[in-house]
């Protein structure tokens, strides 16, 4: 079974800190991604990578970064954190190539900024 | 541009009713993917079912069954016999039209079964 674990379930942090939300997965998969939850918008793509070193913005890349040194691990960065960055994140990989493969997701990281 | 909606935030039924959740969506693409995902309390969206353009012949599985429309752009879901272990968050999405398997997710409708 493919495994996508999140560093933490439940995160606190200060307004103006920097927050690092990490992401593995188990399955050799390429494609990794962030989304963002909120009430009534669904998931929205934060950023994408389609492999090591290599990322594209999603819908809604402004005030964070991402990072993919090595195959399993994709992190999402918060520069500076603010409250509407208050969310609950999730993390998904997919197989690559050009067939068309359902994600899988993580259990989401709900972070509170204060 | 791609859009998915999901008209319907919540939904409260009674154990052992059928219940279904609308999904409606917009692209130019004539080729594209659409998918169901739960979420229960836990969390983590779990994949339910993807169905291409092409094949608009209905989809059922146990209690699930899926109504793929072109005419109307719908693809809605359907649980019979509702349980509480459905009690979750669906999501329908859109794959992109592009690599990487990139979805445009619905905003999801919150389904709440009593006993």
């Amino acid at each position: 079974d493919v495994k996508v674990t999140q560093s933490s379930r439940y995160l606190v942090k200060r307004t103006g800190e920097k927050v690092f939300l990490e992401c593995v997965q188990d399955m050799d998969h390429e494609n990794m991604f962030w989304y963002r939850q909120d009430p009534g918008l669904g998931l929205r793509l934060i950023y994408f990578s389609y492999d090591v070193k290599m990322k594209e913005k999603g819908d809604i890349p402004e005030g964070y970064s991402v990072s993919r040194e090595k195959k399993e691990r994709f992190s999402l960065i918060l520069e500076s954190a603010s409250t509407n960055q208050t969310s609950m994140y999730l993390c998904a990989s997919s197989p690559p190539g050009t067939g068309v493969h359902e994600q899988f997701f993580g259990p989401g990281t709900r972070l509170t900024v204060l | 541009a791609q859009k998915v909606t999901q008209a319907q935030t919540e939904i409260s039924v009674v154990e052992k009713e059928d219940v279904t959740l609308d999904c409606v969506y917009e692209t130019r693409d004539t080729t594209y993917y659409l998918f169901w995902y739960k979420q229960p309390p836990s969390g983590e969206l779990v994949f339910l079912i993807r169905r291409n353009s092409f094949d608009e012949q209905n989809e059922i599985s146990g209690r699930y069954s899926w109504n793929f429309q072109k005419s109307t752009s719908s693809f809605n879901f359907t649980i019979t016999a509702s349980q509480v272990v459905d009690s979750a968050v669906y999501f329908c999405a859109l794959k992109r039209n592009n690599a990487g398997n990139m979805l445009t997710f619905g905003g999801g409708t919150r389904l709440m079964v009593k006993p």
